[in-house]
């Protein structure tokens, strides 16, 4: 069964620096998306991309925040610099279709980032 | 602001019994979703309601959603110890919203 690849799946990383999460979607999927769970908490919607641009983001996503799909496969999440408040986990998403479609849908399995 | 409350957020059970987890949201909707998830582990999609009366079921799990009461039902039969995760339900509410709001989670605990 196709997956959403992510890594790496744990990163640590020094307050203020900037990182780079990685993520492999679907490869017929059209619409990519992160989440963020902090510990114990929901999962929240970070920002949609479709098309080669960003469809819609949250108000977590602030200029802090970018996302690129530098080479047709690969959908990477950059904190330019990170914050204690930005240790979570982070989940890529992909849905074949638009938005709500009947296939759901496919979280990867997670990068979790500790920012000490 | 889309509202999806999950209740109980906590819930210790034993083998064998029954119950169920409920999400309620505050706007239209006919996108409803179930994830489960392991400690540490990604989000499972376990069933994806569709529409008013949906009903769903995969083995000891069965999903309902009724748009009307703006309430999905998540139920629980004769529970195994295998069930034990957290069970997230989230909902997409179209309008131009892309992403999924999901409620805060049910933390299931099923005891022998």
């Amino acid at each position: 069964e196709p997956e959403v690849t992510q890594t790496p799946s744990h990163q640590v990383t020094q307050m203020g620096q900037e990182v780079i999460l990685r993520c492999v979607p679907i490869s017929n999927h059209l619409y990519f998306y992160w989440y963020r769970q902090i510990l114990g908490q929901k999962v929240e919607f970070l920002v949609s991309f479709y098309n080669n641009e960003i469809s819609e983001k949250s108000e977590i996503f602030d200029d802090q925040f970018s996302v690129e799909r530098p080479d047709g496969s690969n959908f990477t999440l950059k904190i330019r610099s990170t914050k204690l408040e930005d240790s979570a986990m982070y989940f890529c998403a992909s849905i074949l279709g638009r938005p709500g479609a009947v296939g759901g849908y496919t979280f990867g399995s997670g990068t979790r980032l500790t920012v000490v | 602001e889309l509202k999806v409350e999950q209740n109980p957020l906590f819930l210790s059970m034993q083998e064998e019994k029954n119950y169920t987890i409920y999400c309620n949201y505050s706007t239209t909707s006919d996108r409803l979703y179930w994830y489960r998830q392991d400690p540490g582990k990604s989000l499972e999609s376990l069933f994806v309601l569709l529409s008013n009366g949906a009903v769903k079921q995969e083995g000891r799990l069965m999903a309902s959603l009724d748009t009307k009461a703006r309430l999905s039902t998540l139920h629980i039969t004769a529970a195994v110890h295998d069930l034990s995760a957290t069970y997230f339900c989230a909902i997409y509410s179209g309008g131009g919203a892309d992403g999924l709001t999901f409620g805060k989670g049910t933390h299931l605990i099923i005891q022998p």
